[in-house]
């Protein structure tokens, strides 16, 4: 299995509170992304890096921010819950070496319940 | 788990028959191509990948099969198992931004004993 974990996996939250999802990776790929999967919407691009400090909003970016300060790590944050959040959130990574995504690997999961 | 309830279209087979998934894909531009399996609380899993200068690739057990005429995609899967039970997405990277892949809704495959 790739070397990608997501923290925390299982996390319950209140409206109006903010939420950080982390996750890293040892395989020192270039490309990250952040998922999140619904039922009847299958897997929808939240934000995606090419590089460190490098970001670009996917479909559904409203509401979710990012940030990748080492090639390691990059985290998702809600600033402010909403039950329409509540979702299974799942990270993958890509190496990039041809500068265009090939197979993506992905992480175990986070699943987040907005109360 | 982290197993989400997908109301999805459902293949169900016999154990040790063949299973066909299929899969349109919405731009003739796209060159690349990949079927990935996601098990029930974990996350999706590569099997198999194609680029668009070639028809047909074979892997372990599974095959993909890819039609440029009439954006067709479909991965078979030889003597399946109760171990292939589980949905099966198609993506393809976007031709708009070769950065991302653009994912079908996926297949759930049920195996029957």
């Amino acid at each position: 299995d790739a070397g990608i974990t997501q923290s925390p996996r299982h996390k319950v939250t209140e409206t109006g509170t903010p939420v950080t999802l982390r996750c890293h990776q040892t395989e020192n790929h270039r490309y990250m992304y952040w998922y999140r999967q619904d039922p009847g919407h299958g897997l929808r691009l939240i934000h995606y890096s090419y590089g460190v400090k490098d970001t670009d909003k996917g479909e559904v970016s409203d509401g979710y921010s990012v940030s990748r300060s080492k090639t390691e790590d990059f985290l998702l944050t809600l600033e402010s819950a909403t039950s329409s959040q509540t979702s299974v959130y799942f990270c993958a990574i890509s190496s990039g070496t041809s500068g265009r995504t090939d197979e993506q690997y992905f992480g175990p999961g986070t699943r987040l319940t907005v109360t | 788990g982290e197993s989400v309830g997908l109301h999805l279209p459902t293949l169900s087979v016999q154990e040790g028959d063949n299973s066909i998934i299929n899969c349109a894909y919405s731009n003739s531009a796209s060159d690349y191509f990949i079927w990935y399996k996601q098990e029930s609380g974990k996350g999706p899993q590569f099997i198999i990948d194609i680029r668009s200068n070639m028809d047909k690739r074979q892997g372990q057990r599974v095959t993909v099969l890819l039609n440029k005429t009439v954006k067709h995609l479909s991965l078979q899967i030889a003597a399946t198992q109760p171990g292939d039970s589980a949905v099966y997405f198609c993506a393809e990277r976007d031709a708009g931004n070769n950065r991302k892949l653009i994912w079908g809704l996926g297949t759930s495959l049920a195996v029957n004993p």
